[in-house]
């Protein structure tokens, strides 16, 4: 299966964009990225996913390089909620498995 | 409730001994799966469940039984539980129509001593 890297961790101040890196440079043409978070003591929670294209939704956007070697969650404006471990997902169109790796440990600075 | 709620929340038990953790969805998700929580792993899945009477090992089985009677639940069972096993469980569900969004329980943490 396709592996992604993130940064251990990343910070940043409140109200102002962040911008979650992850690379994935074996993805294959059916991968599709998806990017969960969890919040601390609770389980992980569904964010945002893509093949190709952009995507936004009401909690984030998702930018996929034209390559699709790459992704960053973005953000728009952090609040001390969105402090929480980010995990970047690759998973084919008919698997069942999410290998979630150690994420990014995101601190939002008040 | 609606949601995904999962029984115990915590639970300390002793080498050898089965535990079952219990796990019950009100969406009527046809999948549910279990996934444990190890420092420095992050989540692995253990077993996944498509359908009530349909369940498919995961990533660390070894060690675990499932069962699904019913659509709604979906038990865990550590038959002889050892320290290995110590770790956070977490039940997840999804509808078949939304594939990538994963709806997860509050946790289970269990400590075998």
């Amino acid at each position: 299966d396709a592996k992604t890297t993130q940064p251990n961790s990343m910070e940043s101040n409140e109200e102002e964009p962040v911008h979650l890196p992850c690379n994935h440079s074996t993805i294959s043409g059916t991968d599709y990225i998806h990017w969960y978070r969890q919040l601390p003591s609770q389980g992980p929670e569904y964010v945002i996913h893509g093949l190709t294209s952009n995507v936004n939704n009401r909690m984030a956007s998702l930018a996929i390089a034209e390559d699709r070697k790459s992704s960053t969650l973005i953000l728009h404006r952090a609040t001390l909620r969105d402090a929480a471990v980010y995990y970047c997902i690759l998973r084919g169109s008919t698997g069942n498995q999410f290998y979630f790796g150690t994420g990014t440990s995101l601190t939002v600075i008040p | 409730d609606a949601g995904i709620t999962q029984s115990p929340r915590y639970k300390i038990t002793e080498t050898g001994r089965q535990v079952t953790l219990m796990c019950h969805q009100t969406w009527s998700h046809s999948y549910m799966f279990w996934y444990r929580q190890d420092l420095g792993h992050g989540l692995r899945l253990i077993y996944y469940s498509a359908a009530a009477d349909i369940t498919d090992k995961g990533e660390v089985s070894d060690g675990y039984v499932v069962s699904r009677s019913k659509t709604e639940n979906f038990p865990l069972t550590l038959e002889s539980a050892t320290r290995s096993q110590t770790s956070v469980y977490f039940c997840a569900s999804r509808a078949v129509s939304r594939s990538h969004e994963q709806y997860f329980g509050p946790g289970t943490r269990l400590t075998v001593t």
